[in-house]
This record gives C-alpha cells, sequence and structure tokens, in this order.
C-alpha cells in the first residue's frame, strides 16, 4: 500500500522565519509528487515535482524532489501570517490517476 | 471559469437520512475525484472518473456510498442510510488529463447527527 509520510506534523515559527517541511513516501510506480496548501477551505496546488534534484520555486515558496532517499522537501523563507495553512504532500503513481496524501503539516506563523 | 463548484457547502442531517452531495466539474477537465477529509484519517480519495465512466472506486467506504456522473458536468455523491462517522468534509476535485494537478472544489461540510 502506497504511504506518504509528512513532518512535523505541526510547527509554530515567528514571523521572518524560515520553515522546512518533509515528506517521504513509499509508491510502487511513482509518477509524480505534489505540495498543496489548505487554509480554511480547498487545498491550493503549490507545486508537482517530478524529476530528482530540480528546485522549483515560487516566490519565498521552493521545493526539491529525491527519487532516490524518497523524499521531497517545501522551504518557506520569511514566513508571513499568511503562510498559516496546513501543507499537504500527495503522491501520484504511473498507473491510474490516484493520488495519496499524507496527514499534512500545520504550520502556524505567529506576527 | 468558476472552478469547480460543490453543492451545498453545508449539510446538517439526522442519522439514517439518505445525502446527495453535488459536483461540477471545469469544463473540458475529463477526470473527476470525490475526496473524504477527516481529523483522524486526513484526507481520502473516494473515487474518480474519467470520462464519466468510473475508474477506481476501491475508496468507496461500504455499500452506503455511491456516486455517479450521468454527464461531464455534473457528479453526485450519495450516502444512503447516513450514519454519525460519516461527518466529514468531501471534495470534488478535476483534472485535465490523468497527469496534472487537480483542481479542488470548496468542499461540503457533512453533519450527520
Amino acid at each position: 500500500e502506497d504511504k506518504v509520510v509528512q513532518s512535523p506534523l505541526s510547527l509554530v515559527v515567528h514571523e521572518g522565519d524560515t520553515v522546512t517541511l518533509n515528506c517521504s513516501y513509499e509508491v510502487t510506480n511513482f509518477r509524480s509528487l505534489l505540495w498543496y496548501k489548505q487554509e480554511k477551505k480547498a487545498p491550493t496546488f503549490l507545486f508537482m515535482l517530478t524529476s530528482s534534484g530540480i528546485e522549483k520555486k515560487s516566490g519565498r515558496l521552493s521545493s526539491i524532489l529525491d527519487k532516490k532517499e524518497l523524499f521531497s522537501i517545501l522551504n518557506i523563507t520569511a514566513t508571513q501570517t499568511g503562510d498559516s495553512a496546513i501543507y499537504l504532500c500527495a503522491v501520484g503513481e504511473t498507473s491510474g490517476s490516484r493520488l495519496t496524501f499524507g496527514e499534512g503539516t500545520q504550520l502556524t506563523v505567529n506576527p | 471559469d468558476a472552478g469547480v463548484i460543490q453543492s451545498p457547502r453545508h449539510e446538517v442531517t439526522e442519522m439514517g437520512q439518505e445525502v446527495t452531495l453535488r459536483c461540477k466539474p471545469i469544463s473540458g477537465h475529463d477526470y473527476l475525484f470525490w475526496y473524504r477529509q477527516t481529523m483522524m484519517r486526513g484526507l481520502e480519495l473516494l473515487i474518480y472518473f474519467n470520462n464519466n465512466v468510473p475508474i477506481d472506486d476501491s475508496g468507496m467506504p461500504e455499500d452506503r456510498f455511491s456516486a455517479k456522473m450521468p454527464n461531464a458536468s455534473f457528479s453526485t455523491l450519495k450516502i444512503q442510510p447516513s450514519e454519525p462517522r460519516d461527518s466529514a468534509v468531501y471534495f470534488c476535485a478535476a483534472s485535465q488529463g490523468d497527469r496534472s494537478r487537480q483542481f479542488f472544489g470548496p468542499g461540503t461540510r457533512l453533519t450527520v447527527l
């Protein structure tokens, strides 16, 4: 059975701090890893990673995938209170369109 | 485009009642997914469709749950009879092709008393 594990499960930081969120996975036929941000509503897409070692970047957020060690990290620099959310990691397989989600990391950024 | 539309946004019902959740996917997105999110189990895929055909329903918890997609612009998830443990947020998501990101609707928060 596919497995996605995120850590930490929760994190509290102050504005301006840099955070690193972790996602490890066990998937039979890996195709892609996706990061989503969920505030008090639907998950919104952040990144999709398919190749090792290539950093994806969007403003203060960046992510990288290591297919050898089976993990990904999501970095947020100079955090703001608006970054407070649950960050979800999901993995897709080559067979079918199913995404398996991790439990999420609850990030709280205090002013 | 309005994105994925779900209704109702909130539903409160009593145990034993039938519940129908509705989803209108993004036009042209040929994959539709139904998820359930709870604190205990996180986000779980229930079923997904491709071109209106159910492809994988292995996540459907039991026979009380059923889903249909009669056409490309409408899908329903039905629970009959509902139980308190079905209380969760149910999301519908859509994607264009099976390799692209999924766009989520706003969800339906279901409470079964």
